[in-house]
């Protein structure tokens, strides 16, 4: 099965600083996608990571604050702008494959702990 | 607006002792229900796929069903290694994203 890998696993950063978190497929998809996970709540989709153009956003995150990249099929990256400790969260990628059925895969996670 | 709610929010069960877990959802036209599995510290790890009312799927110790407005997950049997949060998605006709529930944690004590 294809391998999903997120870097950096975690990180701890101080206010007002931003953060680039990398997404790696091993193999090429055909969606990725980035959410939010705050602590004890569900998955919050923070973007769609399109490739070649801009990342279409869901109500209530802006592309000043979250800009994201999709160079190709095979990577992309969120950042978290100017952050502040409400930015800490879990942030995962996942990705859709051409041979599944809708179903997503999700990478292991960055854990941020804003200061 | 499609939205996804489970119950209960936490259980706490022996090991052996079988239970269901529920997902009921709203959702103007439903592409797929789908079931995750997520441990502490890690992303979802995918179970099932149900596209159609009467679905069911099977793996190991956990079988899952779908009616017209709801999901459960059936564990059978339980062993500690159970022990999870676990999250039902619904994705619509309309659209690629996924609506999340906010999860049953499941604790499996020996």
């Amino acid at each position: 099965s294809a391998v999903i890998s997120q870097k950096p696993s975690r990180d701890i950063c101080q206010r007002g600083t931003s953060l680039t978190i990398q997404c790696q497929v091993d193999s090429q998809v055909t969606m990725m996608f980035w959410y939010r996970q705050q602590p004890g709540q569900s998955l919050t989709l923070i973007a769609t990571a399109n490739q070649g153009s801009e990342a279409t956003y869901e109500s209530g995150f802006v592309i000043d604050k979250f800009p994201i990249s999709r160079p190709n099929l095979t990577f992309s990256t969120l950042t978290v702008s100017n952050m502040s400790p409400e930015d800490s969260s879990i942030y995962l990628c996942s990705v859709i494959f051409g041979t599944s059925h809708g179903e997503q895969f999700f990478g292991p996670g960055t854990r941020l702990t804003v200061l | 607006e499609d939205q996804v709610t489970q119950s209960p929010e936490a259980l706490r069960l022996q090991e052996g002792e079988s239970s269901s877990l529920n997902c009921s959802y709203t959702v103007s036209g439903l592409r797929g229900l789908f079931w995750y599995r997520q441990d502490p510290g890690k992303g979802p790890e995918f179970l099932f796929t149900l596209y159609s009312a009467g679905e069911e799927k099977e793996k190991e110790r956990l079988k899952a069903t779908l009616t017209k407005k709801e999901s459960f997950l059936h564990i059978t049997a339980p062993k500690p290694e159970d022990s999870a949060t676990y999250l039902c998605a619904v994705q619509a006709i309309y659209g690629q994203n996924f609506v999340f529930g906010p999860g049953t944690r499941l604790s499996v004590l020996p």
